[in-house]
């Protein structure tokens, strides 16, 4: 499985764009992008996940290049209830189990 | 709605005490997980089944063993509890096609 690096911490305010961009220089063909969003004594929470180009839903949008070897989370105008940690995951969904490994994630703190 | 149980939200154990996290799922998963939590280290995988009676080992599995005897149900077992082993332990299921679905957590403490 592609090893994923993202930033350990970000900070922002109300109202502001948050982009958390995260690396995955060996995925592969079949591989997509997974994101999970989890708060402070709570499980994690899928958000959103993409193979190429831009996905959008009501939470998120996740942009993905050409060339797959990064993606950027994106959310529009967080608010103080957006603080949490993000985690990219990459994970195949085709042929056979998904061994889903979560790295330290990206500690979003956002400050009124 | 979606569910993944954990027997227990607190836990307190003794050392060497034998553990039995347990876990169960209501969503025919074929996938399911154990992790571990401890602050900064985000989540690391400790053991992996992808059918009943089928697992794999994780990132760190030394010192934890799991059973899967039935599809909705995934044990986590400390053979000998011991105080490193403190954390906040993590389920997880998933299907072949779907994201995963995590349990509240169980913060077990060993003594």
């Amino acid at each position: 499985l592609a090893k994923t690096t993202q930033p350990i911490s970000m900070d922002s305010y109300e109202g502001q764009e948050v982009n958390i961009t995260c690396s995955h220089n060996n995925i592969a063909t079949n591989d997509y992008i997974t994101w999970y969003q989890q708060f402070p004594s709570q499980g994690p929470r899928f958000i959103i996940q993409g193979y190429k180009t831009k996905v959008t839903n009501e939470v998120a949008s996740l942009f993905i290049p050409a060339d797959r070897k990064s993606s950027t989370l994106s959310l529009p105008r967080v608010s103080l209830s957006d603080t949490a940690v993000y985690y990219c995951l990459v994970v195949k969904r085709a042929g056979g189990y998904n061994k889903l490994i979560f790295g330290a994630g990206t500690r979003l703190a956002v400050h009124p | 709605d979606v569910k993944v149980t954990q027997s227990s939200r607190y836990l307190v154990k003794r050392t060497g005490e034998k553990v039995f996290l347990e876990c169960v799922q209501d969503m025919d998963h074929e996938n399911m997980f154990w992790y571990r939590q401890d602050p900064g280290l985000g989540l690391r995988l400790i053991y992996f089944s992808y059918d009943v009676k089928m697992k794999e080992k994780g990132d760190i599995p030394e010192g934890y063993s799991v059973s899967r005897e039935k599809k909705e149900r995934f044990s986590l077992i400390l053979e000998s509890a011991s105080t490193n082993q403190t954390s906040m332990y993590l389920c997880a299921s998933s299907s072949l096609s779907t994201e995963a679905f995590f349990g509240q957590g169980t913060r077990l403490t060993v003594v």
